[in-house]
């Protein structure tokens, strides 16, 4: 059974700039939730989607958004991007949303410079 | 809110010593406890997981045991292989409702030959 599947695994922008993240999660699965890795602050959560719906949004500004297709496949959006954005960005599958589902992809690694 | 505390790394050890990972947790329910492992450049792995008091979580030699009287979820393994180096976080999903992962900031394990 394939994994979570993120896409692309490396990214450079520029200030400014936006970028679209992408997630493809375990068949079946209809959670899937994003996650910002950076070194000062972890592991931070950004949104839960279920069902194409956002069920749960952690503490970001709104220049961070997500949707779901009827897949189940989801992206994440950042725009005006800032230094600071530079980060690994894991996406997360599980059947329901329940913590001890979830199944981690490999992440996409942005630079902003 | 809920959060999650962790020793502070990075924790270097020589080849099959006896490691422990310290991890206390503060939940207002009655949360399932996880032990992710990142090795470098991947996304997180279940290493292991307790979903109520008492239970012990066990994988690749690893152990963990829920103490709900001190909140705690330390992480054991009796022999490291060099294999073992990698970032160890805790985490905590409260069982109710559908609520995201929180993880602990991480602890770098380094083991040497």
């Amino acid at each position: 059974k394939a994994g979570v599947t993120q896409t692309p695994r490396y990214l450079i922008k520029t200030r400014g700039q936006q970028v679209t993240l992408s997630c493809s999660p375990i068949s079946g699965h209809r959670s899937v939730s994003w996650y910002q890795q950076t070194p000062g602050q972890g592991l931070q959560f950004l949104f839960e989607y279920f069902s194409e719906t956002q069920r749960n949004k952690g503490n970001f500004p709104g220049r961070f958004s997500g949707r779901q297709f009827s897949n189940s496949r989801s992206e994440m959006n950042v725009s005006t991007l800032e230094l600071g954005d530079s980060a690994l960005y894991l996406c997360a599958s599980s059947p329901d949303g329940q913590g001890s589902g979830y199944t981690f992809g490999s992440g996409t690694r942005l630079t902003v410079v | 809110g809920d959060s999650v505390t962790q020793m502070e790394g990075p924790v270097t050890l020589s080849e099959e010593a006896f490691l422990t990972i310290n991890c206390t947790y503060t939940a207002t329910g009655y949360p399932s406890l996880f032990w992710y492992v990142q090795y470098p450049g991947e996304g997180l792995q279940l290493l292991l997981k307790a979903t109520k008091a008492d239970d012990k979580g066990s994988n690749k030699g690893f152990e963990a045991t829920y103490r709900k009287e001190t909140t705690s979820f330390h992480l054991e393994k009796g022999s490291v292989q060099v294999s073992d180096s990698a970032v160890y976080f805790c985490a905590l999903s409260e069982n109710s409702g559908n609520t995201p992962l929180v993880f602990g900031k991480g602890t770098r394990l380094s083991v040497i030959a």
